[in-house]
């Protein structure tokens, strides 16, 4: 059971380039969430999907998309990298029940240059 | 949804218990309170969930009092190994789909 799953684990771009990050959870959990979290501070929600075939935005949405591609799948899209969008990444997914909570992923450290 | 306030940060040392307060003074009816663990370089972890009194794990307990306006979470004889940062969430009941929102968290440095 491998949980959450998010790839790649590094990434350096450059100003103005484009990338996906990836993630997968085996779980059957319907919501999965995308947070940003810059060094010292708490976790920042980019966006969430209740559902496959739904997305919302969260606290900090701008210069991001999303898509749920699947029940397990979830990617967030730069589609043009500013050095303000370095920070770690986490992907999340929830179960519906109690005293379980969120599962995280173990991050991707995105570095804009 | 419901705003939490915890302390920046704490000092403890090992074998000493460790107590957590987050104030959720306009917690609803439906919210549970849950705790989450961060250690540097990887994701938050669920440690434990409750309503109301007390909650044990084998990790941690929980304190709520009546009006539910705060809770506790208390880690007994810590070790190193506990340094960590830890998060209050308020969430309601059926949680899965809701916009949640983590704080700043307590930053909690285990001494030798």
């Amino acid at each position: 059971n491998a949980g959450v799953t998010q790839t790649p684990k590094f990434q350096v771009l450059k100003t103005g380039q484009s990338m996906t990050l990836q993630c997968a959870q085996d779980m059957n959990h319907n919501s999965m969430y995308w947070y940003r979290q810059d060094p010292g501070m708490g976790l920042r929600l980019i966006y969430y999907s209740a559902s496959e075939g739904t997305t919302d935005k969260g606290e900090v949405p701008n210069g991001y998309n999303v898509s749920r591609l699947n029940k397990r799948e979830f990617s967030l899209r730069l589609e043009s990298a500013a050095p303000s969008q370095t920070s770690v990444y986490f992907c999340a997914s929830i179960s519906e029940g109690l005293n379980y909570g969120y599962t995280f992923g173990s991050g991707t450290r995105l570095t804009v240059v | 949804l419901a705003k939490t306030t915890q302390p920046i940060s704490m000092d403890s040392y090992e074998g000493q218990e460790v107590n957590i307060t987050c104030s959720h003074n306009n917690i609803a009816t439906n919210d549970y309170i849950t705790w989450y663990q961060q250690f540097p370089s990887q994701g938050p972890r669920f440690i434990i969930q409750g309503y109301k009194t007390k909650v044990t794990n084998e990790v941690a307990s929980l304190f709520i009092p009546a009006d539910r306006k705060s809770s506790t979470l208390s880690l007994p004889r810590v070790s190193l190994s506990d340094t960590a940062v830890y998060y209050c969430l308020v969430d309601p009941w059926g949680n899965a789909g809701n916009m949640l929102t983590f704080g700043g968290g307590t930053r909690l440095m285990v001494k030798p």
